[in-house]
């Protein structure tokens, strides 16, 4: 079956330091591929996906790279905010059924 | 704004009580849905697939008689936890299919606390 590892948390951070979170998958095939964030008290929101290889998602000033050769599609923040402060999933699959990642908090210190 | 709808955000209720909790697609037909359970600092683990007009599929060592899922129309799916107990207490998160933008939608949780 599928399955996601994602880097483990938590995550601190000062305001407008660079930020990674490691996510690889495995999946027989080629899934979709997904980062949801997760404010505090809320649902999950789509930050950005990427739906085949070498397709690089983008919103918020985030970013991911959907790679084949090394099945990964690590999340990227060149400048991080306090309100980034969030836990983000990475996540697998089709519309049809997801694979999360167990989850990474994230902590940004003004 | 908002594209799924949960309700209640959050409910308390009493050990031995039942709880529904509400799952709406506000703009788009949603043949399937889905719930998920959230258990603290954890991932979301897929509880069922909610099927408009026919039962539930439900995940492995999810009691179908504990949780009661139906999905009566295009727009709404219900979770009915039933007889509750506190170890109930979690995080419920549905999710909703839309077949013409391909995407997934998720609702803002349904936090239950049993007391």
């Amino acid at each position: 079956g599928n399955s996601v590892t994602q880097m483990e948390g938590p995550v601190t951070l000062s305001e407008e330091a660079f930020l990674t979170i490691n996510c690889t998958y495995t999946a027989t095939g080629y899934p979709s591929l997904f980062w949801y964030v997760q404010y505090p008290g809320e649902g999950l929101q789509l930050l950005l996906k990427a739906t085949k290889a070498d397709d690089k998602g983008s919103n918020k000033g985030f970013e991911a790279t959907y790679r084949k050769e090394t099945t990964s599609f690590h999340l990227e923040k060149g400048s991080v905010q306090v309100s980034d402060s969030a836990v983000y999933f990475c996540a697998g699959g089709s519309a049809r059924q997801l694979t999360f990642g167990s989850g990474t908090q994230l902590t940004v210190l003004p | 704004g908002a594209v799924v709808s949960q309700h209640p955000s959050r409910v308390i209720c009493k050990s031995g009580t039942s709880v529904k909790i509400e799952c709406r697609s506000l703009d788009f037909q949603a043949t399937t849905m889905f719930w998920y359970r959230q258990f603290p600092k954890q991932s979301l683990m897929l509880m069922a697939t909610s099927n408009e007009g026919s039962k539930a599929t439900y995940e492995q060592g999810v009691e179908k008689d504990k949780f009661l899922i139906n999905h009566a129309s295009l727009t709404l799916s219900t979770l009915t936890v039933t007889s509750a107990h506190p170890e109930d207490s979690s995080f419920y998160i549905c999710s909703a299919r839309d077949g013409a933008r391909g995407e997934l939608f998720f609702g803002e949780g349904s936090r239950l606390t049993v007391l």
